[in-house]
């Protein structure tokens, strides 16, 4: 099984800062990643896929890139909308995810 | 916009069979990129995978849960279906059904149910 590790479990920031989240891949996974946002009561919103493919209607201050074992998802001016916890996932063998990070407000 | 919504009793007692419907409206389940999965995540763990299912009915399952998961499909309804067998305390998890685009990532979400295992 690949196992996904996230880090940091929370990162705490304040709104209009540059947040980088990152995920890493026990073994290579080339650009078959993807990144969610959830947020408490609501589903899973797909962010990005194919390590950097933003998904339709993702706003542009999310980016994501990497390949191989190091990804990162960075959200470059943190909205109040933004605070929630983020997943990423890998496909490349079988379907699995990182813990996630909490982004919290400082 | 696709909706996917979980149902299914919230309490079932172990050795059990667990059994939750995903109910998909605004579109079909018959695209052709379109897969149909269950996740799940127990507290304090990552979000597990547990099976996928296409409309002509071809089933993935997770090798960890092969032996007790089933899930199938009607798409005539617009429903898809788990079964996990033999339940434990360690099934107690939120319940979440998604479209799996391409057989790779999950575009649509559930808000997902509580299963919680308990006598």
């Amino acid at each position: 099984e690949i196992v996904m590790t996230q880090s940091p479990a929370t990162l705490y920031s304040s709104p209009g800062e540059r947040v980088t989240l990152s995920c890493r891949a026990s073994q290579n996974i080339g650009d078959t990643l993807a990144w969610y946002q959830h947020k408490p009561g609501q589903s899973p919103r797909l962010l990005i896929y194919g390590a950097s493919t933003r998904a339709a209607d993702v706003p542009a201050r999310f980016s994501g890139s990497g390949s191989g074992t190091d990804f990162t998802l960075t959200i470059s001016s943190l909205q109040s909308e933004d605070f929630a916890l983020y997943y990423c996932q890998q496909y490349s063998h079988w379907w699995t995810f990182g813990q996630g990070t909490r982004v919290d407000v400082k | 916009q696709l909706q996917l919504r979980e149902s299914g009793p919230g309490l079932v007692k172990p050795s059990d069979t667990l059994s939750l419907t995903c109910t998909v409206s605004g579109g079909p389940l018959t695209g052709t990129l379109d897969y149909w999965a269950w996740i799940r995540q127990s507290p304090g763990k990552p979000l597990e995978w547990i099976a996928t299912v296409y409309y002509n009915g071809n089933t993935f399952y997770n090798p960890a849960l092969e032996s007790r998961v089933t899930i199938s499909i009607d798409k005539s309804n617009y429903q898809f279906f788990l079964k996990l067998g033999s339940v434990t305390a360690a099934d107690t998890a939120v319940y979440s059904c998604a479209r799996q685009k391409d057989f790779y990532y999950f575009d649509f979400w559930g808000q997902g149910a509580l299963v919680t295992v308990s006598s």
